[in-house]
C-alpha cells in the first residue's frame, strides 16, 4: 500500500495567515492526490482533486501543488470558517489511502 | 438531493460479525459510480475499506479481503457492509459515501455510525 505521510498533525493558526499543509507518499502516485476538509460531526467535503484542482464552490483562498511524492495545500489568507481536520488521499494506485490528518486550530 | 444515511448498532461484541446499511436517496444505486464504505479510527486515520459499483462488482482492500462483504438490494436502494470476526481493533466511525472514478473522489457521504467494539 502507499503511505501517505501528512505533516503537521496538529497546526495553530491565526485568521489572516498562509498556512501550508504537506503531504508525502511512498512513491510516485502522479498528481492523484485530493484533499478533503473535515468538521466536527459532519462528513468530509472536498477541496481540491488531481492536486491542484479547485472543487466548485471551494473559496479560491484554497489552492494545491506538487508532483512525484510532494503535495501541499495552501490557505493563503485564513478564514475563521476554515478551521477543522484536512486529509489528502491518493487515488493512483488500490487500495487508495489517506493521510493522517492534520488539525487546523485558533491560535 | 442525494442523501446517504448509515444505520446499524453501535455496539458489537468481538468475534462477532459487523453489519451496517446505507441508505441512498436522489439517485440510483444502479445508474453509475462505486458505492463505497470508509472507516475513520480513533485518532483520526482513515481507510477505504471496499466498494460496490453501479453493476454490482466489488473491490475490497486486500488488508480485509478475507472479512469483508460488500452487497446491496436494489430493490431498496440500499448498499450493506459486513465485517466479520470483528476485534477491538475495528471501534472506528463507519461512512457510506459514493464516488467517482473521475477526479476520483467521494461526492456525497453519509453522516458516519460510530460502532463501538467491546464485550
Amino acid at each position: 500500500d502507499i503511505q501517505m505521510t501528512q505533516s503537521p498533525s496538529l497546526l495553530s493558526a491565526s485568521v489572516g495567515d498562509r498556512v501550508t499543509i504537506n503531504c508525502k507518499a511512498s512513491q510516485n502516485i502522479n498528481k492523484y492526490l485530493n484533499w478533503y476538509q473535515q468538521k466536527l460531526g459532519e462528513a468530509p467535503k472536498l477541496l481540491i482533486y488531481n492536486t491542484n484542482n479547485l472543487q466548485t464552490g471551494i473559496p479560491s483562498r484554497f489552492s494545491g501543488s506538487g508532483s512525484g511524492t510532494d503535495y501541499t495545500l495552501t490557505i493563503s489568507s485564513l478564514q475563521p470558517e476554515d478551521f477543522g481536520t484536512y486529509f489528502c488521499f491518493q487515488h493512483n494506485s488500490w487500495p487508495y489511502t489517506f493521510g493522517a490528518g492534520t488539525k487546523l486550530e485558533l491560535k | 438531493e442525494i442523501q446517504l444515511q448509515e444505520s446499524g448498532p453501535g455496539l458489537v461484541k468481538p468475534s462477532q460479525s459487523l453489519s451496517l446499511t446505507c441508505s441512498v436517496t436522489g439517485y440510483t444505486i444502479t445508474s453509475g459510480y462505486d458505492w463505497s464504505w470508509i472507516r475513520k479510527f480513533p485518532g483520526n486515520k482513515m481507510e477505504w475499506m471496499g466498494y460496490i459499483s453501479y453493476s454490482g462488482s466489488t473491490n475490497y482492500n486486500p488488508s480485509l479481503k478475507s472479512r469483508i462483504s460488500i452487497t446491496r438490494d436494489t430493490s431498496k436502494n440500499q448498499f450493506f457492509l459486513q465485517l466479520n470476526s470483528v476485534t477491538t481493533e475495528d471501534t472506528a466511525t463507519y461512512y457510506c459515501a459514493r464516488y467517482i472514478r473521475y477526479g476520483g473522489h467521494f461526492d456525497y457521504w453519509g453522516q458516519g455510525v460510530m460502532v463501538t467494539v467491546s464485550s
